[in-house]
């Protein structure tokens, strides 16, 4: 079926450093979202990306969806010690009636002071 | 409500003993989602119901497991002769439509002694 692999599962940075969690999905998609869990939280809306090669920006957050839309990436510039939790990507199909999302296993991110 | 209410927030229940989960998703969205996510895993689908569709039960481990959507707006998600390893918390998500935003609720988290 249908898979989304996300990568790395856990990542370890100094506060001031970037970090990027990248998304990977079997079929090409309609668009793909992000979320982020803070720890003991749920996951929070944070964009949806629907166009081919599009790019966003959040303040020091970079989103891209391939040209392919099969693949996308998070990017965090500079990271701060609120930037902490899970980041996970979620992707819709791209045709047919079940539109359910799929999601990646997500990536955590712990940040040192 | 302004967002998405599960209850309970916590559940304690013997091993052997049926529960209950409610969802109170967004008025008027159509799709509804639940999940389970275990301590530092990431989420696991269960069910989705869209509209007037016939649900997506892939997801349920078992036939213990069922879930309803009455009226195309509350659901509950039934779990039958609990075991141990059905300790999660169970996260319940709606939609607007197909290909909008999940907006999650805080979770019920399922405990089986």
């Amino acid at each position: 079926g249908q898979q989304v692999m996300q990568i790395p599962q856990y990542q370890h940075v100094q506060e001031g450093e970037d970090f990027t969690t990248y998304c990977n999905s079997s079929t090409t998609l309609s668009n793909i979202q992000w979320y982020k869990q803070r720890p003991g939280g749920h996951p929070v809306f944070l964009i949806q990306l629907v166009k081919s090669g599009e790019v966003k920006k959040q303040k020091r957050l970079t989103f891209q969806f391939g040209e392919a839309k099969k693949n996308s990436s998070l990017h965090i510039t500079a990271t701060q010690t609120t930037d902490v939790g899970t980041y996970f990507c979620a992707g819709q199909r791209i045709a047919g009636n079940n539109r359910k999302l799929i999601w990646g296993l997500g990536t955590s991110l712990a940040v040192n002071p | 409500g302004a967002g998405v209410s599960q209850s309970p927030s916590n559940k304690v229940t013997e091993k052997g003993k049926d529960v209950e989960l409610r969802c109170d998703p967004i008025s008027g969205h159509t799709a509804l989602y639940w999940y389970r996510q275990s301590l530092g895993q990431g989420l696991e689908f269960l069910i989705y119901f869209q509209g007037n569709s016939a649900p997506d039960k892939s997801g349920l481990p078992s036939d213990r497991f069922s879930a309803e959507r009455t009226g195309g707006s509350v659901s509950t998600l039934t779990i039958q002769r609990t075991q141990q390893e059905d300790s999660a918390v169970y996260l319940c998500a709606s939609s607007a439509s197909m290909n909008t935003e999940a907006f999650f609720g805080q979770g019920t988290r399922l405990t089986v002694v």
